[in-house]
């Protein structure tokens, strides 16, 4: 079955460092998002992206961070100057149509800033 | 506004059965269950896109309430298997058009021992 990938699977950075979190959407899908679910609380919904540009955004998703679709299969979140609270899990997800449908999600990707 | 998830955590023996319940001030126009183990992303186990609407697979059905603005996960006959923390999310613009922008419930913690 088709499945979101994500890189890497963990990462420590210390404050302050720029990080970028990889993702590789199912390859039909049209719709991707960032989703943050920091320990022991549930699952945020950070940024989600079409036809290469953001569609919406949350209030976390401040100007720390971004997104991009560097080429026909990458999708990746940066934040630029990480701080301490943005030590969570992120989870890349994909979707063939925005509402209404099955949204897959990755592994996820656990940053940890120090 | 995030969907209210009840109750907020269950403990059962396998084979028995669990309800739980997802519940909005606002109107939903579509309801979509995920479980997620410790550590692991959250997995999609149905989506319910309107009122009436009944969904099963296997021994996990879902029921969705338009008018009483609610949806309900059946567990019945518990396996190990189903320890997890479940999840109801909704989009929250009218019409479900949300571009993928899920809130999601504090989470339902459910726990089979043997």
């Amino acid at each position: 079955e088709p499945e979101v990938t994500q890189t890497p699977s963990h990462q420590v950075t210390q404050m302050g460092q720029e990080v970028i979190l990889r993702c590789v959407p199912i390859s039909n899908h049209l719709y991707f998002y960032w989703y943050r679910q920091i320990l022991g609380q549930k699952v945020e919904f950070l940024v989600s992206f079409y036809n290469n540009e953001i569609s919406e955004k949350s209030e976390i998703f401040d100007d720390q961070f971004s997104v991009e679709r560097p080429d026909g299969s990458n999708f990746t979140l940066k934040i630029r100057s990480t701080k301490l609270e943005d030590s969570a899990m992120y989870f890349c997800a994909s979707s063939q149509q925005p509402s209404g449908n099955t949204i897959y999600f990755g592994e996820g990707s656990w940053l940890t800033v120090v | 506004q995030q969907p209210v998830q009840s109750p907020q955590a269950v403990i059962l023996r396998e084979g028995e059965d669990a309800v739980i319940n997802c519940s909005s001030s606002k109107a939903l126009y579509s309801v979509h269950w995920y479980r997620q183990k410790h550590g692991e992303a959250p997995v999609f186990l149905m989506i319910l896109l309107k009122g009436g609407e009944q969904k099963g697979h296997e021994k996990i059905s879902a029921s969705f309430n338009e008018k009483k603005q609610q949806s309900s996960l059946y567990l019945t006959a518990s396996q190990l298997s189903y320890s997890g923390t479940y999840f109801c999310g909704t989009p929250i613009h009218a019409g479900g058009t949300s571009y993928g922008k899920l809130t999601f419930g504090q989470g339902t913690i459910l726990t089979v021992h043997p």
